[in-house]
């Protein structure tokens, strides 16, 4: 597996501001990557980190509202934008890594509250 | 796209008795099925996964059972103890390498 970190580990916010989360890894992955948990439910995938190039968003998420960036091979950022309290979540990363050509882990997450 | 149901949402158990969660899934090209366990304010864990050139695999007191033809897949965990306790994910991955999840089981292990 890779020790994945993420930060900030929590947040709380005011509306109409935007929060930058940063996920690190300590080892070469081929893929990162952006989950929502909102409260009580399951993983939403928000999109894929591409290295170098714009991600790749699921339906329902645009780029607008959630900036990826993925400088590099170990490191990826999420820019939650413009919040409202609906974006309260816990935000996770996930990598597959180098050699593994499906298994994903998990960040320890990011717990935003919206004001 | 993928669809994963899973079921039940909620399961309690006396210590001891063994658990089951189903899942069901929409897309047969789908070939990779991870179980993630999550335990309260932690990330989800891996805890099993099943390829689907194989139907069953067993980890300890861990198994999961596959079924290409319904498309269906299972967990079973079995002698549980209340540490068992946490909210149990199935996913589904396509070729695209996502993973779709289906909808989370909160199992309570009762000592």
């Amino acid at each position: 597996s890779a020790v994945i970190s993420q930060k900030p580990s929590r947040d709380i916010c005011q509306r109409g501001t935007s929060l930058t989360i940063q996920c690190q890894v300590d080892s070469q992955v081929t893929m990162m990557f952006w989950y929502r948990q909102q409260p009580g439910q399951s993983l939403t995938l928000i999109a894929t980190a591409n290295q170098g190039s714009e991600a790749t968003y699921e339906s329902g998420f645009v780029i607008d509202k959630f900036p990826i960036s993925r400088p590099n091979l170990t490191f990826s950022t999420l820019t939650v934008s413009n919040m409202s309290p609906e974006d309260s979540s816990i935000y996770l990363c996930s990598v597959v890594v180098r050699g593994r050509t499906d298994t994903q882990y998990f960040g320890p997450g990011t717990r935003l509250t919206v004001l | 796209g993928e669809n994963v149901e899973q079921h039940p949402s909620t399961l309690s158990v006396q210590e001891g008795d063994s658990a089951v969660i189903k899942c069901t899934y929409s897309d047969s090209a789908s070939n990779y099925f991870p179980w993630y366990k999550q335990e309260l304010g932690k990330r989800p864990q891996l805890i099993i996964d099943i390829r689907s050139n194989v139907g069953e695999k067993k980890d300890q007191r861990i198994a999961v059972t596959l079924n290409k033809t319904a498309k269906h897949f299972s967990l079973h965990i079995t002698e549980t103890q209340p540490e068992d306790s946490a909210v149990y994910f199935c996913a589904g991955h396509n070729a695209g390498n996502m993973l779709t999840f289906g909808g989370g089981t909160r199992l309570m292990v009762k000592p």
